[in-house]
């Protein structure tokens, strides 16, 4: 199983709203990622999980909140967020090194109304 | 900062065309280049991770070069099809940084 899936593919919030990404991989990596794409840009790196902990935060602002509850989930927690947050939101997982091919999921469309 | 730069930004080509595009990196603290192909509506899907200067790689119709001295890399795919219809690429890792900093991208259009 090569695939990562990611839940749900849309996701229509408001400002005040509280809500979650999932992201699940079985082929035993054990580095994920998030990344945030905006259109016509390349994905732009976010977290860094590696063996469930966090290694990397590209200087996130707080309401964005990841998790990694295990080594096959990872969770992105969203709060108060704002319109310029739309965007597609990627997650991967890859083995780790810098020889780790990445594993992508299909994207959450996330639009901030 | 990683500079990486794909060029050309967009290309339009004929099916059957041969096509070549380039990404260019900083030489010094080379790990590895990464390859990925990103189709409208899909995930990006990887296509080399390359480490050696000189390496070459091929899938198919597509291969890449690999050259660490100078610090870049070319994707060459042979007789383009429509499939072939994506945003390529590159993201050299950062051995500073632990991570991949992706190109902006090379956009390949077929036409039949």
């Amino acid at each position: 199983d090569t695939e990562v899936t990611q839940t749900p593919k849309h996701l229509v919030m408001g400002m005040t709203n509280k809500k979650s990404l999932k992201c699940e991989q079985h082929m035993g990596h054990r580095a994920m990622y998030w990344y945030k794409q905006k259109a016509k840009k390349p994905p732009e790196l976010m977290f860094v999980y590696s063996y469930e902990k966090l290694s990397i935060n590209e200087s996130v602002p707080s309401r964005f909140s990841p998790e990694c509850p295990n080594s096959s989930l990872l969770n992105l927690h969203l709060h108060a967020l704002q319109p310029e947050d739309s965007a597609l939101y990627l997650c991967a997982s890859s083995q780790e090194g810098p020889v780790g091919e990445q594993y992508f999921g299909p994207g959450t469309r996330l639009t901030v109304t | 900062i990683l500079n990486v730069e794909q060029s050309p930004q967009s290309l339009h080509v004929q099916e059957g065309d041969s096509t070549n595009f380039t990404c260019s990196f900083p030489s010094s603290n080379f790990y590895a280049l990464h390859w990925y192909r990103w189709e409208t509506a899909k995930s990006p899907e990887a296509l080399f991770v390359m480490t050696l200067n000189g390496d070459e790689k091929k899938k198919g119709r597509i291969s890449a070069t690999l050259n660490t001295k100078e610090g870049y890399s070319y994707l060459y795919i042979k007789g383009s099809q429509p499939e072939d219809s994506a945003t390529y690429l590159c993201a050299p890792f950062s051995g500073n940084t632990g991570k991949l900093i992706f190109g902006q991208g090379t956009t390949l259009q077929v036409k039949p």
